[in-house]
């Protein structure tokens, strides 16, 4: 079975930019998350899909930041226009249900803002 | 979710077992104590869950006391490749999706 894939693998773009996250989760998963670690920091919770709607968007830092997840499939996570403090990793989960402990995470995607 | 408190880092050999205990004084009587592991340059892996006692797979040993104030992660016999970042999360198992990272536990192992 596949395993949460996520794409690209490395971004790195100028201030200003736009740039698009994709996150493929396990088949069958509804439940779909997106966590980042900026600044050698913990990771933090953005938000949580179940199928395509938005269940919580309470981590997600601000409007410059837009999560779609259409048809309840893959989602995307847009960094429009990117700032410096966007830097980090980001990272996607899914899980069958929301239990804690069971969100399987993908390998995630390093955004360097320059 | 309930603060956790566990060791920055920890250093072991080949061979060896390696415990790591995280406090969680305030855990609520619905909490479940979980453990995570971030290989570089990977996303966290689940590694076990449990709520009392002791609780074993084919990776790791939770051990938790009576009181669930505490629980230590035992790695048996650990490799090079166990070398890694080790999260203790503590939070209810049903509805609650958000995993509270710290700054984890950096276990490395030495041949």
């Amino acid at each position: 079975e596949a395993g949460v894939t996520q794409f690209p693998s490395h971004s790195v773009i100028e201030k200003g930019q736009t740039v698009t996250l994709r996150c493929d989760p396990i088949s069958g998963h509804d439940n779909l998350y997106w966590y980042r670690r900026v600044m050698g920091k913990e990771i933090k919770f953005l938000l949580h899909f179940v199928k395509e709607s938005k269940q919580d968007e309470s981590g997600m830092p601000n409007n410059r930041f837009l999560a779609e997840r259409t048809g309840g499939t893959y989602s995307t996570l847009k960094v429009q226009p990117a700032e410096l403090e966007d830097s980090g990793v980001y990272f996607c989960a899914s899980s069958q249900d929301s239990r804690i402990g069971e969100q399987y995470f993908g390998p995630g995607t390093r955004l360097t803002v320059t | 979710l309930a603060k956790t408190t566990q060791p920055i880092s920890m250093d072991s050999y080949e061979g060896q077992e390696v415990n790591i205990t995280c406090s969680h004084n305030n855990i609520a009587t619905n909490d479940y104590i979980t453990w995570y592991q971030q290989f570089p340059s990977q996303g966290p892996r689940f590694i076990i869950q449990g709520y009392k006692t002791k609780v074993t797979n084919e990776v790791a040993s939770l051990f938790i006391p009576a009181d669930r104030k505490s629980s230590t992660l035992s790695l048996p016999r650990v490799s090079l490749s166990d070398t890694a970042v080790y999260y203790c999360l503590v939070g209810p198992p049903i509805n609650d999706y958000k995993l509270s990272f710290g700054a984890g536990t950096t276990v490395t192992v030495r041949a």
